[in-house]
């Protein structure tokens, strides 16, 4: 497909339980964002990588969520020892190079809620 | 500290009227603002942006206005349509942040 793709779509777990959410961006978009989005508040930033580093992880809320993109594309965002505060919707978001907007384009989301 | 501010949080206007949806920032080094509408069960979509050196930007039935000295941005929508009936989000950029802070939205209902 043409846009940023997001798995699974809803992930329910329970608490404590680990869990992987993927991201796969547009093809060539460089720049890779992650966001949060809880009930009725906007996107909140998470973590952004420029190719296969992470470029700032000040967003990540404790040393439960990491997130890596090995290859420069595909990105997964772990959270370990999950909570029931960590229930939301996880965005990812791809930028192609050259951007001077800061327009993202956004997948559909991986709604994770931990029981 | 939230950094953009939409203190509405649902608006509602009957079809073909303007929809006026507003947005605060406090950070005055933003370059941009974008506006970003999303549907239910979807991923935000971008609509349309402003650079910080403009004061109004317009594509087609959409136009933002920026007032920098009173930190204020707002999109207006006319004619509203119901397809309209959406959260918009307000966004800003920095580019020595590469980040988008978000407002935390205002739910806009066309009525028909």
């Amino acid at each position: 497909g043409a846009g940023v793709s997001q798995t699974p779509s809803n992930k329910v777990t329970e608490k404590g339980k680990y869990v992987e959410l993927r991201c796969d961006p547009i093809s060539g978009h460089t720049a890779l964002y992650w966001y949060r989005q809880s009930l009725g508040q906007g996107p909140e930033f998470l973590i952004y990588f420029q190719g296969t580093g992470a470029a700032d992880d000040s967003g990540l809320p404790n040393d439960r969520f990491f997130a890596v993109r090995p290859e420069g594309s595909v990105s997964t965002l772990k959270i370990q020892r999950t909570e029931r505060g960590d229930s939301a919707v996880y965005l990812c978001a791809s930028r192609p190079p050259g951007t001077v907007t800061g327009e993202l384009f956004f997948g559909e989301g991986s709604r994770l809620t931990v029981l | 500290d939230q950094q953009v501010k939409q203190n509405s949080p649902s608006l509602s206007v009957q079809e073909g009227r303007i929809s006026i949806l507003n947005c605060d920032y406090t950070n005055s080094m933003f370059d941009y603002f974008l506006w970003y509408k999303k549907y239910p069960a979807e991923g935000p979509t971008f609509l349309i942006s402003i650079s910080s050196i403009k004061d109004k930007n317009e594509d087609g039935r959409f136009t933002v206005f920026l007032n920098k000295s009173a930190k204020h941005l707002s999109l207006h929508i006319v004619p509203s349509q119901p397809g309209d009936s959406a959260v918009y989000f307000c966004a800003a950029f920095q580019a020595g942040a590469n980040n988008l802070f978000f407002g935390t939205g205002t739910r806009l209902t066309v009525i028909p």
